[in-house]
């Protein structure tokens, strides 16, 4: 099936430290994987993605590397902010052929980082 | 810039009415996508359509009704809103092809009381 599943949260860190938000998948088919935020009060924002094994998606700091072999997408970052407090949710396109873009989520981790 | 615009951000609503949440998308795509979000359990999909008045169930259709006239609109409906429908609600877009992104609104928060 098509499932994903993260670290439980909520995760909170000082400013600087460094972030790790694990997240696994299903390996049902050749997924794309993406990493959402979404801020408080707002829509999830695309945050990085990578369509293929050993790709590596980043953006603002953050960074995940496709792990076919242990069907991982883990989220790091190496000194977060206190903007960086958001909820953070790990997603993969459905297996099918007719998918349609359909995404399966995790559950969302919410990171609050203390200055 | 991409925009996916939901019509209401909050709205409250008694046991039993029906509620239409309207989204509106200017990227031309052809998927769009109704996700509802409740702590602890991500975003579930609700309804999706691929094309214009065509219209598939997701994960957790009981309860609602979709509708797609035009290419840009797509319109969720609970034909009588119940508590346990209280949600935040998401609209999203993508064109189609494998590895799109989905684009989001910013969410309707709807409480039924």
């Amino acid at each position: 099936g098509n499932s994903v599943t993260q670290m439980e949260g909520p995760v909170t860190l000082s400013e600087e430290a460094f972030l790790t938000i694990n997240c696994t998948y299903t390996a049902t088919g050749y997924p794309s994987l993406f990493w959402y935020v979404q801020y408080p009060g707002e829509g999830l924002q695309l945050l990085l993605k990578a369509t293929k094994a050993d790709d590596k998606g980043s953006n603002k700091g953050f960074e995940a590397t496709y792990r076919k072999e242990t069907t991982s997408f883990h989220l790091e970052k190496g000194s977060v902010q206190v903007s960086d407090s958001a909820v953070y949710f790990c997603a993969r396109t459905n297996a099918g052929g007719t998918s349609y873009g359909k995404l399966t989520f995790g559950q969302g981790t919410i990171l609050t980082v203390h200055p | 810039d991409v925009k996916v615009t939901q019509s209401s951000r909050y709205l409250v609503k008694r046991t039993g009415e029906k509620v239409f949440l309207e989204c509106v998308q200017d990227m031309d795509h052809e998927n769009m996508f109704w996700y509802r979000q409740d702590p602890g359990l991500g975003l579930r999909l609700i309804y999706f359509s691929y094309d214009v008045k065509m219209k598939e169930k997701g994960d957790i259709p009981e309860g609602y009704s979709v509708s797609r006239e035009k290419k840009e609109r797509f319109s969720l409906i609970l034909e009588s809103a119940s508590t346990n429908q209280t949600s935040m609600y998401l609209c999203a877009s993508s064109a189609t092809g494998g590895g799109n992104t989905i684009y989001f609104g910013e969410g309707s928060w709807l409480t039924v009381v």
